[in-house]
C-alpha cells in the first residue's frame, strides 16, 4: 500500500532563516506531487505540483519554492521565512487521474 | 476556471441528530466531486467521491452525498452523528485528465463541524 511522509511535524523558525520541508512517497511510481498550505482558520492554497522530476508548476508567486529530486521525494524551500509563512502545511500525491491522498502534514510557526 | 463554494463555514449539531454539509461548484466541463475531512492537526482523509454513474455516493463513516448536475451541488449529509465527527471537511472538484486543470484539486473553504452531546 501507498504511505506518505512529512518532516518535520512541527518546526518553529525566526524570521528571516531558511526552510526546508520534505515529503516522501511509498509504494508508488511517477505519482503527481503537490503542496499546500493552511493559514489559521483558512482553507487549503495550493502552493506547487509537479507530475515528474524536474516539474515545477507555480500557484501563487511567494517567496518559497519547490523541487522534486527523486520520483518520489518532494521539497519546499525558502530562503527566508517571513510571519506570513506561518501555517500548516500539507504534501499530497495522486497516482490515479482521480483524488489525492495526503500527508500528515508539518505546523510551520515563523517568530 | 473552476470554483467551488461551500455555504456554510461553521455548522453546529447535537449528537445522534442529522446533518447536511452544503457544496455548490462551477465548471464549464465535466467534474470529479470529492469530500474530505480533516481532524485536527492532521491531513485530509478522503471521506468519498464522485466519478460518474448513480448521483448517490456512499463513503466511510457512514456519509454520503449527492449529485445534481443541474443545481451544480454536492452535499455531504450524515443521518446521525457522533461526537468523533467534529472535524473540518473540504468540499473539492478536479477536471478530468487532459484538461488545462486536469492535474488539480479545486477546494471550498472549508465547513467546520462542532457535535455536541
Amino acid at each position: 500500500s501507498q504511505t506518505i511522509h512529512q518532516w518535520p511535524a512541527t518546526l518553529v523558525q525566526p524570521v528571516g532563516s531558511p526552510l526546508s520541508l520534505e515529503c516522501t512517497v511509498e509504494g508508488t511510481s511517477n505519482p503527481n506531487l503537490y503542496w499546500y498550505r493552511q493559514a489559521a482558520g483558512r482553507g487549503l492554497q495550493l502552493l506547487f505540483y509537479s507530475v515528474g522530476i524536474g516539474q515545477i508548476s507555480s500557484e501563487v508567486p511567494q517567496n518559497l519554492s519547490a523541487s522534486r529530486p527523486q520520483d518520489r521525494q518532494f521539497i519546499l524551500s525558502s530562503k527566508k521565512l517571513l510571519l506570513s509563512d506561518s501555517g500548516f502545511y500539507l504534501c499530497a500525491w495522486r497516482a490515479q487521474p482521480y483524488e489525492q491522498y495526503f500527508g500528515p502534514g508539518t505546523r510551520l510557526t515563523v517568530t | 476556471a473552476q470554483s467551488v463554494t461551500q455555504l456554510d463555514s461553521q455548522v453546529p449539531v447535537f449528537e445522534e441528530a442529522p446533518v447536511e454539509l452544503r457544496c455548490n461548484y462551477s465548471s464549464s466541463v465535466s467534474v470529479y466531486l470529492f469530500w474530505y475531512v480533516q481532524y485536527p492537526n492532521q491531513g485530509l482523509q478522503l471521506l468519498l467521491k464522485y466519478l460518474s454513474g448513480s448521483t448517490l455516493v456512499k463513503g466511510i463513516n457512514g456519509f454520503e452525498a449527492e449529485f445534481n448536475k443541474s443545481q451544480t451541488s454536492f452535499h455531504l449529509r450524515k443521518p446521525s452523528v457522533h461526537i468523533s465527527d467534529t472535524a473540518e471537511y473540504f468540499c473539492a472538484v478536479s477536471e478530468p485528465p487532459g484538461s488545462a486543470a486536469g492535474n488539480k484539486l479545486t477546494f471550498g473553504g472549508g465547513t467546520r463541524v462542532l457535535v455536541k452531546p
